[in-house]
């Protein structure tokens, strides 16, 4: 039962223009979410995170969006750039515990 | 600090072999996580440690899956026997885990690349 959903598997976005990658979750006590970011042959590396209590964080390009009432997150990578080419994971946690459940994944693939 | 360390990179076995994957976290972390990569499911929790002291091993697929964490500087993940449905790319990760409030970021392995045939 994922309860972590990225429905998208891949993404195909030209250089300079916006990259959305979306993540839905059924958990209605996840509190907190975080964006990774996995190159080949890497581990993931943390990228982004928002708390329940916001609806928007930003991060130089990066931005998460947070719709509690949809249980929907985005992440928003604007201008995106080659180097952005990666495997993005998004994942939850609650408060009462220090596990995050990540979602399948989305290839984000920037081309010149 | 040079991470999570993991080891072996890559592991090719038959099937019916045991496997033993590794784990070095990073020193002062108290929490360790092992997850398991697979196209179907992602990121996949298998168990996790706080304290060495394992927390939540539901997410372990059977009892063939075995994880110990002897030290805070060491866990091991052995699957005995193995067979070609495990393959996949199995992640270390570990974190300081705060007293209260979530949780910070983890700091993931290299992965180790499991293929059994």
């Amino acid at each position: 039962d994922q309860q972590v959903k990225q429905n998208s598997p891949s993404l195909s976005v030209q250089e300079g223009r916006i990259s959305i990658l979306n993540c839905d979750y059924t958990n209605s006590m996840f509190d907190y979410f975080l964006w990774y970011k996995k190159y080949p042959a890497e581990g993931p590396t943390f990228l982004i995170s928002i708390s329940s209590i916001k609806d928007k964080n930003e991060d130089g390009r990066f931005t998460v969006f947070l719709n509690k009432s949809a249980k929907h997150l985005s992440l928003h990578i604007v201008p995106s750039q080659p180097g952005d080419s990666a495997v993005y994971f998004c994942a939850a946690s609650s408060g009462n515990t220090d596990k995050l459940i990540f979602g399948t994944g989305t290839r984000l693939q920037v081309f010149p | 600090d040079a991470g999570v360390i993991q080891s072996p990179r890559h592991e090719v076995t038959e099937m019916g072999q045991e496997v033993t994957l590794r784990c070095k976290p990073i020193s002062g972390h108290n929490s360790l996580f092992w997850y398991r990569q697979t196209m179907m499911r992602g990121l996949e929790l298998l168990i996790y440690f706080n304290n060495n002291v394992p927390i939540d091993d539901s997410g372990m697929p059977e009892d063939r899956f075995s994880a110990k964490m002897p030290n805070a500087s060491f866990s091991t993940l052995k699957i005995q026997p193995s067979e070609p449905r495990d393959s996949a790319v199995y992640f270390c990760a570990s974190s300081l885990a705060p007293s209260r409030g979530p949780v910070v970021s983890y700091t993931f392995g290299s992965g180790t690349r499991l293929t059994v045939v």
